[in-house]
């Protein structure tokens, strides 16, 4: 059973597309984030969500917009696709926000 | 801002050689923990540290964080070729930011048969 789900693994699309990036935790966590991993590794927070509420949002450009329809998932839709945005995006979630954090695989999105 | 600095950046051991990885930040470390990453997988968790001085051990991979609080190291005894992988320190923010972590840039660990 996996703990942190994203889908899809593997996204390649076009410049200019809008796509949305999903994610599901059947550990009963209440906070849950999105960070992005560039193509040297280095892996950054984007967004945080607890019980719902959006609770860190960085310097991400509008573009990027969560939606945490329940405790157990947190979407990422991003319009607009740029070339920059080709990175490795991971889920994660945790149970309060001090605790350690589940990842999910990661998604793979690649921009043409 | 806060930052962590791993180093070495890359490490190419030979089976069965132990090491070191560490992590260093310029502010103290509220929360120090170790993921490993595979490569096409997600970060798996290792060991979370808290207090200064504070030591855990999981098989053959020992962390410690110093009692400053601004140094953790791994330390891999006897090292196999599963623990190749990409090791990454991180720790909460000093500012209190909503549990976020902040990352090392990783250190990439081979071991060679």
């Amino acid at each position: 059973d996996t703990a942190v789900s994203q889908t899809p693994k593997y996204l390649v699309t076009q410049m200019g597309n809008d796509k949305s990036i999903k994610c599901e935790q059947n550990l009963g966590h209440d906070t849950m984030y999105w960070y992005k991993q560039d193509s040297k590794k280095f892996l950054k927070i984007m967004f945080s969500y607890n019980n719902k509420e959006l609770i860190i949002n960085e310097t991400v450009p509008n573009r990027f917009s969560p939606k945490s329809p329940d405790k157990a998932h947190l979407n990422l839709h991003i319009n607009s696709l740029e070339l920059g945005d080709s990175a490795v995006y991971f889920c994660a979630s945790s149970q309060g926000r001090y605790q350690p954090q589940h990842f999910g695989d990661g998604t793979r999105l690649s921009i043409l | 801002s806060q930052e962590l600095e791993q180093s070495p950046q890359s490490l190419i051991v030979q089976e069965g050689k132990n090491l070191t990885i560490n992590c260093t930040s310029s502010k103290t470390l509220y929360g120090l923990y170790w993921y490993k990453q595979k490569y096409g997988e997600g970060l798996i968790f290792l060991m979370m540290l808290q207090k200064g001085g504070e030591e855990k051990s999981h098989e053959k991979i020992t962390a410690k964080l110093d009692e400053k609080k601004q140094q953790s190291s791994l330390h891999i005894t006897a090292s196999q070729p599963s623990h190749a992988g990409i090791y990454l320190c991180g720790s909460h923010s000093i500012y209190n930011q909503g549990g976020k972590l902040i990352f090392g840039q990783g250190t990439e660990l081979s071991v060679k048969p």
